[in-house]
């Protein structure tokens, strides 16, 4: 069965430093969508992307975040300068969308990247 | 917005016990309802979903879960719990009309089942 895959499984970091989590998304799906974890908190949304462009983005989504489609399979989130807070697990998934996105639609999650900010 | 609180944050039990982890959400219009579980060191996945009919959804792995509209809660539940259901448990809701069709989460419930 197609899965998402994220890569690094683990990436320390110190802060201030730029980070990219790189994503690939199930092969034939159209929406992308990063979420992340706080160490015992809530799942939280982040960005949606769909044809090349942010669909939806939350307020934790500041000038720090970008998002980046660069080739036909990578999915990446870029955090510019990375503070302690940061430190999460970041979650990528996509879903179809082929007729549109849909309020039924299952996401499907990758294994997540833990971002630890020193 | 919708928004949705799971209160049981961490469940251990033994194997065969019944489970049934709490799930309430909030708000007033349609909602689409999701379990998604993540087991150690996988993928996070759906367990199961409602969004019309009947209110008693099943879903993998003997898994089920009712949506009760009046208690704006959807509570998922096993009758006989396993070594291997021991995982981190999330609800999401979605609503429409208004509402995002970006899943909200829980906070996740940790369960961890004794053999």
């Amino acid at each position: 069965e197609p899965e998402v895959t994220q890569t690094p499984s683990h990436q320390v970091t110190q802060m201030g430093q730029e980070v990219i989590l790189r994503c690939v998304p199930i092969s034939n799906h159209l929406y992308f969508y990063w979420y992340r974890q706080i160490l015992g908190q809530k799942v939280e949304f982040l960005v949606s992307f769909y044809n090349n462009e942010i669909s939806e983005k939350s307020e934790i989504f500041d000038d720090q975040f970008s998002v980046e489609r660069p080739d036909g399979s990578n999915f990446t989130l870029k955090i510019r300068s990375t503070k302690l807070e940061d430190s999460a697990m970041y979650f990528c998934a996509s879903t179809p969308g082929l007729a549109g996105v849909k309020y039924t639609d299952t996401q499907y999650f990758g294994p997540g990247t833990r971002l630890t900010v020193l | 917005a919708q928004s949705v609180s799971q209160h049981n944050h961490h469940v251990i039990l033994s194997e065969a016990a019944s489970l049934e982890l709490g799930c309430n959400y909030s708000y007033g219009g349609t909602v689409n309802l999701f379990w998604y579980v993540q087991y150690p060191g996988q993928h996070l996945q759906l367990l199961l979903k409602y969004f019309s009919g009947d209110p008693l959804v099943k879903g993998i792995k003997g898994f089920e879960a009712e949506f009760i509209k009046s208690k704006f809660s959807f509570n998922l539940r096993k009758p006989s719990v396993q070594w291997s259901d021991t995982a981190e448990y999330f609800c999401a809701v979605n609503a429409q009309p208004g509402g995002s069709y970006i899943p909200t989460f829980g906070r996740g419930t940790s369960l961890i089942v004794h053999p």
